[in-house]
């Protein structure tokens, strides 16, 4: 049970250029999360997905889109990446059935916009 | 909406010692509270959470947290301070679809 697993761990990307970040779970959970994390800033809701076939934006979905491909997997894609996206991604997912559930997260994925 | 707020930035513990990490909540209705842990360039991890019940509630590697209501509190606690404690803690609350974090705070156990 690999739990939360995120690829790449490591990305330089030049402006403009474009990525995706995978994400995927192997607990069964129903809701999947994109975050981002910046020093000082705690971690800010990028999109996230309560159920397969559906996503919402989050507090800060500017600049990034997001696909649930199925079940397990929620990618976060940036088309025309940007300085301002440098930063630290994280995936998290929870069962998504009680507001008392916990959300685990995966190791995340660490992105460097030159 | 749904929030909380970490005063403290850093905190340094000599190890040994008890260790508090403080969070205060703002909610509406009833309050669903989480500790995590983020050592360095890992991912977060969960701690505990307090969703109902006993004020006093105990999580892994030895960490408690205590709910405060009165207070609007929720802070992380550990009789103990051990050196490999030393990470970055955040308080997060439930909001309908998702946790709202608090800016974080760095301990720091000192041998």
């Amino acid at each position: 049970n690999a739990g939360v697993t995120q690829t790449p761990k490591f990305q330089v990307l030049k402006t403009g250029q474009s990525m995706t970040l995978q994400c995927a779970q192997d607990m069964n959970h129903n809701s999947m999360y994109w975050y981002r994390q910046d020093p000082g800033m705690g971690l800010r809701l990028i999109y996230y997905s309560a159920s397969e076939g559906t996503t919402d934006k989050g507090e800060v979905p500017n600049g990034y889109n997001v696909s649930r491909l199925n079940k397990r997997e929620f990618s976060l894609r940036l088309e025309s990446a940007a300085p301002s996206q440098t930063s630290v991604y994280f995936c998290a997912s929870r069962t998504g059935t009680s507001e008392k559930d916990t959300q685990y997260f995966g190791p995340g994925t660490r992105l460097l916009v030159l | 909406a749904q929030s909380v707020a970490q005063p403290e930035d850093q905190v340094n513990v000599a190890e040994g010692n008890p260790l508090t990490v403080k969070c205060t909540y703002s909610v509406s209705g009833n309050p669903y509270l989480f500790w995590y842990v983020q050592y360095p360039n890992r991912g977060l991890q969960f701690l505990l959470k307090y969703i109902t019940g006993d004020n006093l509630v105990k999580g892994s590697y030895g960490f408690e947290a205590e709910f405060n209501k009165s207070q609007t509190s929720f802070h992380l606690k550990k009789p103990s301070a051990l050196v490999s404690d030393s990470a970055l803690y955040f308080c997060a609350v439930r909001r309908p679809d998702n946790l709202f974090f608090g800016t974080g705070t760095r301990l720091t156990v000192i041998p």
